[in-house]
């Protein structure tokens, strides 16, 4: 079974540039998680998506959005980039949780790595 | 919030040595545990998870890992050293069955000859 994927593997753009990132779970996975990983640092929780709604969102500004599709893939986009964007950008998908109070293990893709120059 | 706090950004061991990475987490509520692997230029893959049932909890590749809630650890252990686990190595945790992970800061760890 193929999975999570994540297009492009690269991207170069410049500062004040728009980017989308977009990410397909494994078959059967409703739920998509963003990461934001910085060089030399652990990855950092963006968004949540499950059925197309919104779960979470961590500390991000405004600049960063997300959606999930109706065939649960999902895009990153960031607007306006600043320098300090450049990092990897990390999806994982989870399958629905087992049964109550049990934990749906989350699968990271590749990743995609963004500079911005 | 919680969090994880993991010893030491680089180790070092020899080949055929024990593998110690330490995590220790911050919970105001028993919590999910995890320990996840990323070779060079690519994703993450989970080691082992610790879900409050047994304390110890064994992995793939022969790692394991032992929730001590005493000294609020988790740290990840191997008894010996391969090249190929030379890695970067993250602690992580969350709230809840499908919640966001919190991680670590990684461990680099280094296999010599």
């Amino acid at each position: 079974d193929a999975g999570v994927t994540q297009s492009p593997t690269h991207l170069i753009k410049t500062r004040g540039q728009h980017v989308t990132l977009r990410c397909s779970p494994i078959s059967g996975h409703k739920s998509v998680s963003w990461y934001q990983q910085v060089l030399g640092q652990g990855p950092q929780f963006i968004f949540q998506y499950y059925e197309k709604e919104e779960r979470g969102r961590g500390n991000f500004p405004d600049r960063f959005s997300a959606r999930q599709f109706p065939n649960y893939s999902s895009e990153l986009n960031v607007n306006a980039l600043l320098l300090g964007d450049s990092a990897l950008y990390l999806c994982a998908s989870s399958p629905p949780a087992p049964g109550p109070g049990s934990y749906n293990e989350q699968f990271f893709g590749p990743g995609t790595r963004l500079t911005v120059l | 919030a919680q969090s994880v706090t993991q010893l030491g950004s680089h180790v070092s061991v020899s080949e055929g040595a024990l593998v110690l990475l330490r995590c220790n987490y911050s919970s105001s509520v028993p919590p999910y545990l995890f320990w996840y692997v990323q070779y060079p230029n690519q994703g993450l893959q989970l080691l082992l998870k610790y879900t409050s049932a047994a304390t110890l909890v064994k992995g793939i590749n022969g790692f394991e890992a032992e929730f001590k809630k005493s000294e609020t650890s988790f740290h990840l252990t191997k008894p010996s050293a391969h090249m190929s686990d030379a890695a970067e190595y993250f602690c992580a945790t969350s709230t809840g069955t499908a919640s966001k992970l919190t991680f670590g800061t990684g461990t680099r760890l280094q296999v010599t000859l």
